[in-house]
């Protein structure tokens, strides 16, 4: 069951410009989302959080916007840099439940 | 380093064969979850465990099975491996349910 969705499997921008991920649910009991961020060859590792209870996070170049009512959230990254080229995974949970993770759009940041 | 580690990093065999794969989580985290990804897919949620009792499963075969040891060690049987079962196999744990989870480096499972 998709209850996560990423349709973009793929994104590539310049450095020095925005990078605008998004992902879909389908669970309205989700409220817990996080973006994992994977380079080849390891294990995804914990990027940026929200709660349901916020609309945004930010932490550095990274900023997470949740609209419940879209059920959507975004990651953008300001400015890009090429060492942020990776496969991101949007995931999102409900209270005391497992994760379910999206597909992964894979990001590409030309120098 | 997240913490949580995986054995072995590289595992090669023939269809047929069984091979177990073993996780052991962060110091102090009670849930591990298990992974599969194939091909540059998404990952797939197998199973997860949460103080040695199954908590959840996903889309998991038959043909596997997991299980988490007092130590909160868990390992994940494969077993009547076919070509389709090569792919990359993540271990993950997390203090508690829903929360967030710390992936280990993955094993690689090639079936030939």
């Amino acid at each position: 069951d998709q209850q996560v969705k990423q349709n973009s499997p793929s994104l590539s921008v310049q450095e020095g410009r925005i990078s605008i991920l998004n992902c879909d649910y389908t669970n309205s009991m989700f409220d817990y989302f996080l973006w994992y961020k994977k380079y080849p060859a390891e294990g995804p590792t914990f990027l940026i959080s929200i709660s349901s209870i916020k609309d945004k996070n930010e932490d550095g170049r990274f900023t997470v916007f949740l609209n419940k009512s879209a059920k959507h959230l975004s990651l953008h990254i300001v400015p890009s840099q090429p060492g942020d080229s990776a496969v991101y995974f949007c995931a999102a949970s409900a209270r005391n439940n497992d994760m379910r993770f999206g597909a992964g759009t894979r990001l590409t940041v030309k120098p | 380093d997240s913490g949580v580690t995986q054995t072995p990093k590289h595992l090669i065999t023939a269809t047929g064969q069984r091979v177990t794969l073993r996780c052991s989580p962060r110091s102090g985290d009670l849930s591990v979850y298990w992974y599969q990804q194939s091909l540059d897919q998404g990952l797939q949620f197998l199973i997860q465990y949460y103080n040695g009792e199954e908590r959840a499963k996903g889309n998991i075969l038959e043909r596997f099975s997991a299980q988490q040891f007092p130590d909160l060690h868990s390992e994940l049987n494969l077993s009547s491996l076919e070509l389709g079962d090569s792919a990359l196999y993540f271990c993950a744990s997390s203090v508690g349910l829903g929360a967030e989870q710390f992936f280990g480096p993955g094993t690689r499972l090639t079936v030939l």
